[in-house]
């Protein structure tokens, strides 16, 4: 089946730093999503993308849909305290199953004030 | 506010018992889905509805149902079946099966 690896799985990070993650499948998809989840609470959309090449911004936060149409990157730039959370990467292929969305296992995100 | 409610926000279960969880939206979608959500694990497809009166099998149905007898609402019922059910359960719809997915606040299930 369909797999999506989401890479590092954590990271420790100063206020103001920037911060890049990424996310890889292993088959094409059509649509990537990138979601924040904060402690007890449900995912939150950040940025949708449905074109390869597609840069998207949201405030601080860049997303892009890469070229290849299996992979994706997230950077967020200027972090600070409020960015703390697990950042999840989800991906759709094409037609039937495959149009369900696929989850990355996340990136924990920790901010040091 | 528009948003999608589930509820309760904690749910203990007992050996051998029924539990039901409740997912409305107040969104007018067309989708709604359930998902499993283990610790450092991403989320995982339960359920899905495209329309009211309809529904599928996502990755890992066993020893859970649905309903979507109204397009408001998909409850989830995790049945006496599935032997590991302690998980965080999220519940999304949106306005047609393919695009971008809104989620609610989710459900803690744990076994007593």
């Amino acid at each position: 089946g369909q797999q999506l690896n989401q890479s590092p799985q954590s990271m420790f990070i100063q206020e103001g730093e920037d911060v890049s993650m990424n996310c890889t499948s292993s088959s094409i998809f059509n649509t990537w999503l990138w979601y924040k989840q904060e402690p007890g609470e449900g995912p939150v959309l950040l940025i949708a993308l449905y074109k390869a090449g597609e840069l998207t911004s949201n405030g601080r936060l860049t997303a892009q849909f890469g070229i290849t149409r299996k992979d994706s990157f997230l950077n967020i730039s200027a972090s600070i305290p409020s960015d703390v959370g697990i950042y999840f990467c989800a991906g759709r292929g094409y037609g039937g199953s495959q149009g369900n969305l696929i989850f990355g296992k996340g990136t924990k995100l920790s901010v040091k004030p | 506010d528009g948003g999608i409610t589930q509820s309760p926000k904690y749910l203990f279960r007992k050996e051998g018992q029924n539990v039901t969880l409740s997912c409305e939206q107040n969104l007018n979608h067309d989708a709604m889905y359930w998902y499993r959500q283990d610790p450092g694990q991403g989320l995982r497809l339960i359920y899905y509805s495209q329309i009211v009166n309809d529904f599928q099998k996502g990755d890992i149905a066993e020893g859970y149902s649905v309903s979507r007898e109204k397009k408001e609402s998909f409850p989830l019922t995790v049945t006496s079946a599935q032997k590991n059910p302690t998980a965080f359960y999220l519940c999304a719809s949106s306005s047609v099966f393919n695009q971008p997915q809104h989620f609610g606040d989710g459900t803690r299930l744990s076994i007593l």
